[in-house]
């Protein structure tokens, strides 16, 4: 069963710093990785989807990797904002099933 | 309207009530999903169709019950809830059912049963 993990669950960091956000996952046979943000009472925006043939996508100041054989992925977010304060969620899987991370709260400081 | 579209934003009923979540996509896909996220839990998925047909049921206690009419509308017909029921209730859709699509969720629907 594959088993999605963040850690840790909040960050808080000043603005303009550069900053890693981590997800690990048990079961390296996926076919994709996705990174969805979350604001505080919304639904899931998708970021980033990541096919297993990939090592990374990009879209404006995000950048998604991808090592299926340790199991890891990274968010890279360049010079946070305020704005980039949310809940970043990471869900892969495969025979059509997602797993879900419970996210990492990142708070950016003015 | 684009993209996903969940009403109610926001539902309180009680155990004994019987009521419905609605789901409209606009994004031409044919699969949709039906999610709960708790506090303190990962996402869980309840329900996927696709082409209309259902094809998951994560051992969803029958007091959901699924409905898909069409391709673009997902309902949710709840009864006899339980207050542990209460939760963020997320519709998804993606182009297919299939290992490599991307999914595209709605607003969401919080729900609170007293």
């Amino acid at each position: 069963k594959q088993e999605v993990t963040q850690i840790p669950a909040a960050l808080s960091v000043p603005e303009g710093e550069n900053l890693v956000l981590n997800c690990s996952f048990t079961d390296s046979a996926i076919y994709n990785l996705q990174w969805f943000r979350q604001d505080p009472g919304k639904g899931l925006t998708s970021l980033l989807l990541i096919q297993s043939s990939q090592r990374e996508q990009t879209s404006g100041r995000l950048n998604a990797s991808l090592d299926k054989s340790s199991g890891r992925s990274t968010l890279y977010i360049a010079a946070s904002q305020p704005g980039d304060s949310a809940t970043y969620l990471c869900a892969t899987g495969a025979n059509s099933k997602l797993t879900f991370g419970k996210g990492i709260t990142l708070s950016v400081r003015p | 309207e684009t993209g996903v579209t969940q009403t109610p934003r926001h539902l309180v009923m009680g155990m004994t009530n019987k009521k419905s979540l609605k789901c409209e996509q606009h994004l031409g896909h044919n699969a949709m999903y039906w999610y709960k996220q708790s506090a303190k839990k990962p996402l869980e998925l309840m329900f996927v169709y696709n082409f209309k047909e259902q094809t998951e049921n994560n051992s969803v206690p029958s007091r959901f019950s699924p409905e898909c009419p069409n391709s673009s509308h997902l309902f949710l017909h709840l009864h006899t809830l339980q207050p542990e029921d209460s939760a963020l209730y997320l519709c998804a859709s993606s182009q297919e059912h299939t290992n490599t699509g991307e999914l595209f969720f709605g607003e969401g629907s919080r729900l609170t049963v007293l």
